[in-house]
């Protein structure tokens, strides 16, 4: 069964520093992984998506990489924003198509 | 463009009352997914339509049945509501397994 881990669950830092959210899986195959940001009382909102084949995407400050040997995504966030503040969850799809998230992590950037 | 459209936004039942719930998506994808959001639990994925005609148990299906009324809409129902099922309820949708995923905004049940 597949299990997503997102490891810290929170997580504070001061504005301007680059940051590393983390998000492991239990098994390699998976067919691509998204990663989203949620904002207090919101949806959900599409960052970038990492198919299989990939190694890395960039989207202006954010860039995932997706390592599935060792069943592990990064999300790096640079020069980190007050605005950054949200939860952000990494989602991957596997096995019979299910689609499957983490537990998340809250970011919360001080100005 | 209205994308994932979810209603209602907000709603209150009773325990043993029964209710569904509404997702439609605009954007011709061919799968759709129920979640279920707890605090400190993430996402849980209840129920989901791999292609029009077909639905799959997800990881907490017990209590709940879905139905896939066509390529636009995936509904899901709640029979017998118990305040365990309090919580945000999310839908989702995506045009292919290896294509983003697009969220609507959520519909908060309180079971009282």
């Amino acid at each position: 069964k597949q299990e997503v881990t997102q490891i810290p669950a929170a997580l504070s830092v001061p504005e301007g520093e680059n940051l590393v959210l983390n998000c492991s899986f239990t098994d390699s195959a998976i067919y691509n992984l998204q990663w989203f940001r949620q904002d207090p009382g919101k949806g959900l909102t599409s960052l970038l998506l990492i198919q299989s084949s990939q190694r890395e995407q960039t989207s202006g400050r954010l860039n995932a990489s997706l390592d599935k040997s060792s069943g592990r995504s990064t999300l790096y966030i640079a020069a980190s924003q007050p605005g950054d503040s949200a939860t952000y969850l990494c989602a991957l799809t596997s096995g019979t198509y299910k689609y499957i998230f983490g537990t998340g992590t809250r970011l919360k950037v001080l100005a | 463009n209205a994308g994932v459209t979810q209603t209602p936004k907000f709603q209150v039942l009773k325990t043993g009352q029964s209710m569904t719930l509404q997702c439609a998506q605009d954007m011709n994808h061919n799968s759709m997914y129920w979640y279920r959001q707890d605090p400190g639990m993430g996402l849980r994925l209840i129920y989901y339509s791999a292609s029009e005609g077909t639905t799959d148990k997800g990881e907490v299906p017990n209590g709940y049945n879905v139905s896939r009324l066509n390529k636009r809409e995936f509904s899901l129902r709640l029979e017998s509501a118990a305040p365990s099922q309090t919580s945000v309820y999310f839908c989702a949708s995506r045009y292919q397994v290896n294509t983003e995923a697009f969220f609507g905004q959520g519909t908060r049940l309180t079971v009282v």
